[in-house]
């Protein structure tokens, strides 16, 4: 089976820097995706994740640790427009290419 | 334009109706997905199609029944829905995600069920 959890709801102040975690357990395990979906819109890729460590794309950076089942997207320099829920995504690389996604985080940034 | 089409935008349908969402992709991708997201839960994996034979059918009622005529075209054929059947339907396609590409989602069908 497979349980991922991440906050529900998160806020944040314009220009600064947060970080949204997500823990998970998974029957297999090949890497972990991340999206962004803005309210009434479809997801949008942002990272995938296979080795340990951290990947860093512009204001946007994710990290993951195999062994403790952990991963966290740090988002630096917010603006406005990064209002939006954050979906972790594990992949199990089962033949089917099934995602399973959390429940995602809601992210506001305030002014 | 995302690459994948979705069709309608957006579908208010009573529950005696019977009507399909069409999803569109030529982005040269082997697997189509369908997916329901309701509100306050997570995206819920509906059907899986890889190279248009369906290989995942996630518990599904009977009054939603998929089609994938060929590798491009997906349909969610909807007939006497219930009210908590309202929710945004998304299609996604992908080739093998190890690949690291992921996804690639339509912008969604939002059914409203009355």
């Amino acid at each position: 089976g497979q349980n991922i959890d991440q906050p529900t709801e998160m806020t944040a102040t314009e220009g600064a820097i947060v970080q949204i975690n997500c823990t998970y357990q998974t029957s297999g395990f090949n890497g972990l995706f991340w999206y962004q979906q803005h309210a009434g819109e479809a997801p949008t890729f942002l990272s995938y994740n296979v080795l340990d460590g951290l990947e860093e794309k512009g204001r946007f950076s994710s990290f993951l640790s195999r062994s403790k089942g952990y991963s966290y997207l740090l988002l630096k320099e917010l603006q406005m427009k990064d209002s939006a829920s954050y979906l972790c995504a594990p992949y199990s690389g089962a033949g089917s290419y099934q995602l399973t996604f959390g429940k995602g985080t809601k992210l506001s940034v305030i002014p | 334009e995302t690459g994948v089409t979705q069709t309608p935008r957006h579908l208010v349908m009573g529950m005696t109706n019977k009507k399909s969402l069409k999803c569109e992709q030529h982005l040269g991708h082997n697997a189509m997905y369908w997916y329901k997201q309701s509100a306050k839960k997570p995206l819920e994996l509906m059907f899986v199609y890889s190279l248009e034979e369906r290989v995942e059918n996630n518990s599904v009622p009977s009054r939603f029944s998929p089609e994938c005529p060929n590798s491009s075209h997906l349909f969610l054929h909807l007939h006497t829905l219930q009210p908590e059947d309202s929710a945004l339907y998304l299609c996604a396609s992908s080739q093998d995600p190890a690949g690291g590409y992921g996804y690639t989602f339509g912008s969604g069908t939002r059914l409203t069920v009355v």
